[in-house]
């Protein structure tokens, strides 16, 4: 069953510091992995789209990393601000001959205070 | 370039009755798909349409139902509300045939309240 697990589940930090945040999927066959933001009320932001072959990518503070082969993806966040509060959703893409369906994990909310 | 446009932005419904929501994609995109968003259940597919033509189709009853038209456009309608179709209904565009590793941009939602 293809899945999308993402960890922890929320998260609370001080403005300035880092976090990094899991996805672990078990999904085939495998297309690209997405990172959005999603702010309360909106619709998902993209961040960064990954393929097999890339290992890292960056979007200003957000450097997020993809380990094709344990399936685990990782964003980390750079010197946080209070705009940086929001949800975080990983996303794998499977392409099959039905076209491309969408895996969402259920998200992970950040907490970012002063 | 304009964005995703999702109407209404919120609409409240009674149990039993059905309601349609609108999606105008990106100019250009041809590829529509639909998301239901809960607080328990997270981001959930509906369906995708691609040139008028439902292509994909997630785990919901029949209910749930869309459409696109020629201009790209879509819709989809719920009918027979539940309680428990309360969320934020989101959809998404993109330019991709059948590749993948096109971006999708979401529109901003429509918040339904089922009452």
């Amino acid at each position: 069953k293809n899945q999308v697990e993402q960890s922890p589940q929320s998260l609370i930090i001080l403005e300035g510091k880092n976090c990094t945040l899991q996805c672990n999927y078990t999904v085939s066959p495998f297309s690209n992995l997405r990172w959005y933001k999603q702010d309360t009320g909106r619709g998902p932001v993209s961040l960064t789209i990954m393929t097999f072959s890339e290992n890292t990518k960056s979007n200003g503070r957000y450097t997020a990393t993809l380990d094709a082969d344990t399936k685990q993806s990782s964003l980390h966040i750079t010197a946080s601000q209070l705009s940086d509060s929001a949800s975080y959703i990983c996303v794998v893409s499977v392409s099959g001959q039905a076209g491309t369906a969408l895996i969402f994990g259920k998200g992970t909310t950040l907490s970012v205070s002063s | 370039k304009a964005g995703v446009t999702q109407t209404p932005r919120y609409l409240i419904k009674t149990r039993g009755q059905q309601v349609t929501l609108s999606c105008s994609p990106i100019s250009g995109h041809r590829s529509v798909s639909w998301y239901q968003q809960t607080p328990g259940q997270g981001l959930q597919f509906l369906f995708e349409y691609f040139s008028e033509t439902q292509r994909n189709k997630g785990n919901f009853p029949g209910r749930f139902s869309g459409r696109q038209f020629s201009n790209s456009r879509s819709e989809m309608n719920v009918s027979t509300l539940e309680l428990g179709d309360s969320a934020l209904y989101l959809c998404a565009s993109s330019s991709s045939g059948r590749r993948a590793n096109y971006g999708y941009t979401f529109g901003s939602g429509t918040r339904l309240t089922v009452v």
